[in-house]
């Protein structure tokens, strides 16, 4: 089966700047999780989407991001205006129900200058 | 809140040696752990869960809720077990489901 599809792959702005990350989930899985993984840190949940639903955004910098999911499949994460501390990489996982097996995208590694 | 404690960001075996890398967590639940692993160039992924009580890859891993921890160990280290390892906690929510707090993660390098 396809596994999880991020893109872009790298992206690197200017802070104040905005950004977009776009991930296309495993079909079928209902489950779909951001996180944001710091150089040196584990990835920290950002937010997790049941369906079209969100079931968590705890740690969402709500004044500066947010994210949606798109007829329960697609789902971007926007960042505007990004600062110094997001440059990350943001991870986009998916699984079948939320106490599964998670399968994670490639990536997106986010420079902000 | 939860956490996840991995002490050792860097873990240097020889090949055939014996690894374990450490990992502790505080939650006050019950506990669902995993550890996941990213090879180099390659995806996060799972490598085992406490509740399936099987050996992947050699490795093994055993829930010790007296001292909560979670080490991973494997008897005889292979250079393909080159890899950064995560421990991580799995905590019900409200609304539903579960969400997982990951460790800093210990990069295992088996030297020849």
């Amino acid at each position: 089966e396809a596994g999880v599809a991020q893109s872009p792959r790298y992206k690197i702005i200017e802070k104040r700047q905005s950004v977009a990350f776009w991930c296309n989930p495993i079909s079928g899985h209902a489950t779909l999780y951001w996180y944001q993984q710091i150089l040196g840190q584990g990835p920290k949940l950002l937010i997790q989407f049941q369906n079209n639903g969100v079931v968590d955004d705890s740690q969402l910098p709500k004044d500066r991001f947010s994210a949606e999911r798109l007829k329960g499949v697609d789902s971007t994460l926007k960042i505007q205006p990004a600062k110094l501390e997001d440059s990350a990489v943001y991870l986009c996982a998916s699984s079948t129900s939320p106490s599964y097996e998670q399968y994670f995208g490639p990536g997106t590694r986010l420079t902000v200058t | 809140a939860q956490r996840v404690t991995q002490p050792e960001k860097l873990l240097s075996v020889f090949k055939g040696a014996p690894v374990e890398l450490k990992c502790n967590y505080s939650y006050s639940g019950s506990p669902e752990l995993f550890w996941y692993v990213q090879y180099s160039r390659q995806r996060l992924q799972l490598l085992l869960r406490h509740i399936s009580r099987e050996s992947i890859k050699g490795f093994t891993a055993d829930l010790n809720k007296g001292e909560t921890s979670f080490h991973l160990k494997k008897p005889f280290a292979q250079e393909e077990d080159s890899a950064m390892y995560y421990c991580a906690l799995s905590v019900w929510i409200t609304g539903g489901g579960n969400k997982l707090t990951f460790g800093t993660g210990t990069q295992l390098k088996v030297e020849l």
